[in-house]
């Protein structure tokens, strides 16, 4: 199992471009979510999901699109990115989004733009 | 709304020194209580877990009780390694909380010099 991949690793934009950051987990989960982690802030969560097809809403989702096609598949959109949102961004999945339930974290995207 | 606090860092340790970092949280129902260990460069990795009042989660050295009374949720670990040396996140978990999504605390820098 390769667990949870996220790509690329490193990016550098402008403002205004856009752009997807790409998230796949090989272990058959239902629950996965989209992080991002900012200095002295921990990781605040931008958009989840609960199984194909079904998206909502976290705690910073301004600025970002997220669809779940697949169960396999999270990808985050930037649509025109901004400055705000020079971070690391992390993907999680878990089994479902039980509280009990262990989730599972890829290696992470830092964004920078410019 | 819910919320996690954790003391702030760095923290810089010798080798084979005690360790607590402590961690409170502020939630309604009854959370599970986490401990995320970041280590340099990579993502987040569940270190512990508590899912009822007076649980004590292990792993590694590492334990942390679950204080209902005191709403609290300290990691500790008797004698620290260089390798330990890492960010550490308490984070929550509520059934009430959107299907499980976790808050995190700010995170805590630990080095441990030999």
């Amino acid at each position: 199992n390769a667990g949870v991949t996220q790509t690329p690793k490193f990016q550098v934009l402008k403002t205004g471009q856009s752009m997807t950051l790409q998230c796949a987990q090989d272990m058959n989960h239902e629950y996965m979510s989209w992080y991002r982690q900012d200095p002295g802030m921990g990781l605040r969560l931008i958009h989840y999901s609960v199984g194909a097809g079904i998206t909502d809403q976290g705690e910073v989702p301004n600025g970002y699109n997220v669809s779940r096609s697949t169960t396999e598949d999270f990808p985050l959109r930037l649509l025109s990115a901004a400055p705000s949102q020079t971070s690391v961004y992390f993907c999680a999945s878990s089994l479902w989004g039980g509280h009990l339930n262990e989730q599972f974290f890829g290696p992470g995207t830092r964004l920078t733009v410019l | 709304g819910n919320s996690v606090t954790q003391m702030e860092g760095p923290v810089t340790l010798s080798e084979e020194a005690f360790l607590t970092i402590n961690c409170t949280y502020t939630a309604t129902g009854y959370p599970s209580l986490f401990w995320y260990v970041q280590y340099p460069g990579e993502g987040l990795q569940l270190l512990l877990k508590a899912t009822k009042a007076d649980d004590k989660g292990s792993n590694k050295g590492f334990e942390a009780t679950y204080r209902k009374e005191t709403t609290s949720f300290h990691l500790e670990k008797g004698s620290v390694q260089v390798s330990d040396s890492a960010v550490y996140f308490c984070a929550l978990s509520d059934l009430q909380n959107q299907g499980g999504k976790l808050i995190f605390g700010q995170g805590t820098e630990l080095s441990v010099k030999p």
